[in-house]
């Protein structure tokens, strides 16, 4: 079965730092990569979604993720975060061409940001 | 536009009861899928349903079971609660044609607590 890592499970960065999130994929053929954030008291809203083109994938609020095939990953990144960027970051993946007709989502565990003023 | 909805918000229940939790998909959606969040973990699928059917399931036990209407609604059921139960429950829909682009949004989720 397909399984999501993320590296982190707590961030804490300083206003004006950069951000990379990594998460990697375990599965062998063509998959979907999303990101997803929960704000404190908020839903999972989606922040970008990599289906395939350009593996550079620019999402909401200025983050975007690079889908490097050769490593499984797609990591998060922000040139400079703020503190509204506190948040819950989950990546996702579904598997395409399993001939099922549809797909589902495997999550990571999530990475928890705390950005400080 | 409206988003997911969910109901209730939250709900408490003691072990051996019966619970359903209801979803209202993104207005031209027709599938809905459910996931299960417990704390500190990203949310598991449970189901997913499409045009009424039963599209896919996840490992989880014949307690749960789910349905969808012919407005595309659905309801979650969960019987004979264990306190493992206790979690965030998700729903999220989409346009579920064609596995290659469809994406899912999600509601704000219903908090079960089972005493």
């Amino acid at each position: 079965a397909q399984s999501v890592s993320q590296h982190n499970h707590h961030v804490i960065l300083s206003e004006a730092a950069s951000l990379e999130l990594g998460c990697n994929y375990s599965y062998g053929g063509t998959v979907n990569l999303f990101w997803y954030v929960q704000y404190p008291g908020q839903h999972l809203q989606l922040l970008l979604k990599y289906f395939s083109g350009d593996p550079l994938v620019k999402g909401i609020k200025g983050f975007e993720a690079e889908f490097i095939k050769s490593k499984f990953s797609f990591n998060l990144r922000k040139p400079s975060v703020q503190w509204s960027d506190t948040a819950e970051y989950f990546c996702a993946v579904t598997l395409v061409g399993l001939n099922s007709g549809y797909s589902t989502l495997t999550f990571g565990k999530g990475t928890m940001l705390l950005v400080s003023p | 536009d409206a988003g997911v909805t969910q109901s209730p918000t939250h709900l408490i229940k003691t072990r051996g009861q019966q619970v359903t939790l209801r979803c209202s998909p993104i207005s031209g959606h027709k599938s809905v899928s459910w996931y299960q969040q417990v704390l500190g973990q990203g949310p598991q699928f449970i189901f997913q349903y499409y045009e009424k059917e039963e599209r896919g399931r996840g490992n989880f036990p014949d307690r749960f079971s789910a349905r969808q209407f012919p407005n595309y609604s659905s309801e979650l059921n969960v019987n004979a609660l264990l306190l493992g139960d206790s979690a965030l429950y998700l729903c999220a829909s989409s346009f579920g044609q064609g596995e290659s682009t469809d994406t899912q949004y999600f509601g704000p989720g219903t908090r079960l607590t089972v005493l």
